[in-house]
């Protein structure tokens, strides 16, 4: 199956920085979505984005599908920007619709 | 429903019981899958359903683990004879077509 590698696997922020998360994948991809995972465990949907760019608030995110990876960046963090960030894939050669995780990047925002 | 609900929110089970956890996602979302969280860790695929076809089972750690679905509706995560490695939450997660998946709040199992 497809595989998944995020880096850092950790950050430490000051708040107001920026940073970029970055999600590498090995294979073509039908979906890719980023999760935010807040310190109660919720996961919480950021980005659908299998390809271009998108962007939310602070938040944006591209995928350059044709080389496998996709970047979460985060500007002017807050510390509720604190939790892990994960990325998830649907490999084109996996059962249809199933979805990889990978390992996360654990963020923490201090004030 | 508005979203995606797992039953119950947390459950405590003695070495060798079986338990149940429920899923019930939102209507429409045809597809359902089933992760394992172990503390501090990532999430692990267990089984996911599509429709009518056959699930796939490829990340189910034991014949101990067993899921079901009827339908587009409610599934049934099932472990016999738990152990203390069970320990974790079991998130589940619902989605329709191309779309994105949205996770329930979890079912936090500990076995004593």
């Amino acid at each position: 199956g497809i595989q998944v590698e995020q880096s850092p696997p950790d950050l430490i922020l000051q708040e107001g920085a920026n940073s970029t998360l970055r999600c590498n994948f090995s294979d073509s991809v039908n979906n890719l979505q980023w999760f935010h995972q807040n310190p109660w465990g919720q996961l919480i949907n950021l980005f659908y984005i299998p390809s271009g760019t998108k962007q939310n608030g602070r938040l944006s995110a591209t995928t350059v599908a044709t080389e496998r990876y996709s970047l979460l960046y985060i500007s002017s963090s807050q510390t509720t920007d604190s939790g892990v960030y994960f990325c998830a894939v649907e490999g084109q050669t996996d059962s249809w619709g199933k979805l990889q995780f990978g390992a996360g990047t654990q963020v923490v925002v201090t004030p | 429903g508005a979203g995606v609900s797992q039953s119950p929110s947390n459950k405590v089970t003695e070495k060798g019981k079986d338990v149940e956890l429920r899923c019930d996602p939102i209507s429409g979302h045809t597809a359902l899958y089933w992760y394992r969280q172990r503390l501090g860790q990532g999430l692990e695929f267990l089984i996911y359903f599509q429709g009518n076809s056959a699930p796939d089972k490829s990340g189910l750690p034991s014949d101990r683990f067993s899921a079901e679905r009827t339908g587009e509706s409610v599934s049934t995560l099932t472990i016999q004879r738990t152990q203390q490695e069970d320990s974790a939450v079991y998130l589940c997660a619902g989605r329709g077509g191309y779309t994105e998946a949205f996770f329930g709040q979890g079912t936090r199992l500990t076995v004593v």
